[in-house]
């Protein structure tokens, strides 16, 4: 069975910082990871995914994932965080033998002005 | 083009009662999902489908019944409302397969009293 795992409920990080929001997973194949945003009253929207390749994932928005197989992470950065990406943050994986998509509990990410 | 929609946005239910939450996409893709959204817990899936005809259960399936006559409607069922039903339900779609990129409807809030 695969799981996912944010470890941080909230982040906060001053605007023009570097930020990394955390992710963790556990698959029995080869995964496939995903992150995806939340914006007040909205549904989710796609960010960035690895499947295969390389491992630094480039995504929306300037945002940033490097595909760790070792520490099976895959953790969300961005070089110089802005106001406007504060928002709640999914992290999802999936594999190759299996159709679901397992989503994490979320990390909500305040930039401070 | 208008990705995923979905209806109602809002909903009160009594307890007992039953109601269908539509889910409709005009992108031509395969996959079809639906969420619920509780808070602190990220996303749970109830149900997916890989095509007209075919569904499966997710993680939560208890409570809900699906059906996909059509590439484009997805509808979700609950047969007897419980509290426990209470939360924002979302509404997915991807194109081939789970390793694409999944486009989100806008959610209905469905609260059970």
């Amino acid at each position: 069975a695969q799981s996912v795992a944010q470890p941080e409920d909230q982040v906060n990080v001053a605007e023009g910082n570097p930020l990394t929001v955390k992710c963790t997973y556990s698959v029995s194949g080869n995964p496939y990871l995903f992150w995806y945003v939340q914006y007040p009253n909205r549904g989710l929207q796609f960010l960035l995914k690895y499947i295969t390749g390389d491992n630094l994932v480039k995504g929306s928005y300037g945002f940033e994932a490097e595909f760790n197989k070792s520490q099976t992470s895959f953790h969300l950065k961005k070089p110089s965080a802005l106001v406007s990406d504060s928002a709640l943050y999914f992290c999802a994986v999936s594999h190759d033998r299996d159709d679901k998509i397992i989503f994490g509990k979320g990390t909500r990410l305040h930039i401070l002005p | 083009n208008a990705g995923v929609t979905q209806t109602p946005k809002f909903r009160i239910l009594k307890i007992g009662q039953s109601m269908t939450l539509q889910c409709t996409q005009d992108m031509n893709h395969n996959y079809m999902y639906w969420y619920r959204q509780d808070p602190g817990m990220g996303l749970k899936l109830i149900y997916y489908s890989v095509g007209a005809g075919i569904t499966d259960k997710g993680e939560v399936p208890n409570g809900y019944n699906v059906s996909r006559s059509t590439t484009e409607d997805f509808p979700l069922r609950l047969e007897l409302a419980a509290p426990s039903q209470t939360s924002v339900y979302f509404c997915a779609s991807s194109g081939r397969d789970h390793t694409d990129t999944q486009y989100f409807g806008p959610g209905t809030r469905l609260t059970v009293l």
